[in-house]
């Protein structure tokens, strides 16, 4: 049972342009959702997470959509660089009394960026 | 640098031996995860401590697994009788768990497991 889905596995984008990732879920008990970065051979790196509460967060080059009501978010990337080739998880944390802090990961999404 | 480190960094192992990777987390950060990660697919989760208290595991965590955290501060997590399917990357992650749902959760550079 995929909870959350990154149905893209691949994206490809010249340098400059908008990267879109996208993410479903489908467990509406999740609150709190997280995008992490990863390079080969390294471990996942934090980018930027939302709040259920929230539609929308910024964090410089990077902003996360959420549409609760599709169960559905986004990663936008611009300008996109060619250092942000990398794979692209998203990420869902469940709030319930003795949550433990257990992520929900997606599959991935592997972004290309030409230069 | 005061990110989370683990080691070893890759281990090569023959099918039937006993294999343990070390955590040591962000300094101040209470709770620790495990996590494994095997090709194409995202991170599983393994298991979670608060401080030194294991408060839960998956079902993917066989009686073969086991993982500590003495004292609190590094974990250890071992692989006893390893088989074929247990080669995967092992992440460990840490944070501060200051009691409010809303924590992001680090990740050390992983250790790549692979039994032949």
């Amino acid at each position: 049972d995929q909870q959350v889905k990154q149905n893209s596995p691949s994206l490809s984008v010249q340098e400059g342009r908008i990267s879109i990732l996208n993410c479903d879920y489908t467990n509406s008990m999740f609150d709190y959702f997280l995008w992490y970065k990863k390079y080969p051979a390294e471990g996942p790196t934090f980018l930027i997470s939302i709040s259920s509460i929230k539609d929308k967060n910024e964090d410089g080059r990077f902003t996360v959509f959420l549409n609760k009501s599709a169960k559905h978010l986004s990663l936008h990337i611009v300008p996109s660089q060619p250092g942000d080739s990398a794979v692209y998880f998203c990420a869902a944390l469940k709030d319930y009394s003795g949550n433990t802090g257990k992520l929900i990961f997606g599959q991935g999404t592997t972004l290309q960026v030409k230069p | 640098d005061t990110g989370v480190s683990q080691d070893p960094r890759h281990k090569i192992t023959k099918r039937g031996q006993n294999v343990t990777f070390r955590c040591d987390p962000i300094s101040e950060h209470n709770r620790l995860y495990w996590y494994r990660q095997t090709l194409g697919q995202g991170p599983e989760f393994l298991t979670y401590f608060q401080n030194e208290a294991q408060l839960e595991k998956s079902r993917l965590l066989s009686d073969r697994f086991s993982a500590e955290r003495p004292k609190g501060s590094f974990s250890t997590l071992e692989i006893q009788r390893t088989e074929q399917g247990d080669s995967a990357m092992y992440l460990c992650a840490s944070s501060q768990g200051q009691g409010a749902y809303q924590e992001t959760q680090y990740f050390g550079p992983g250790t790549r497991l692979l039994v032949l």
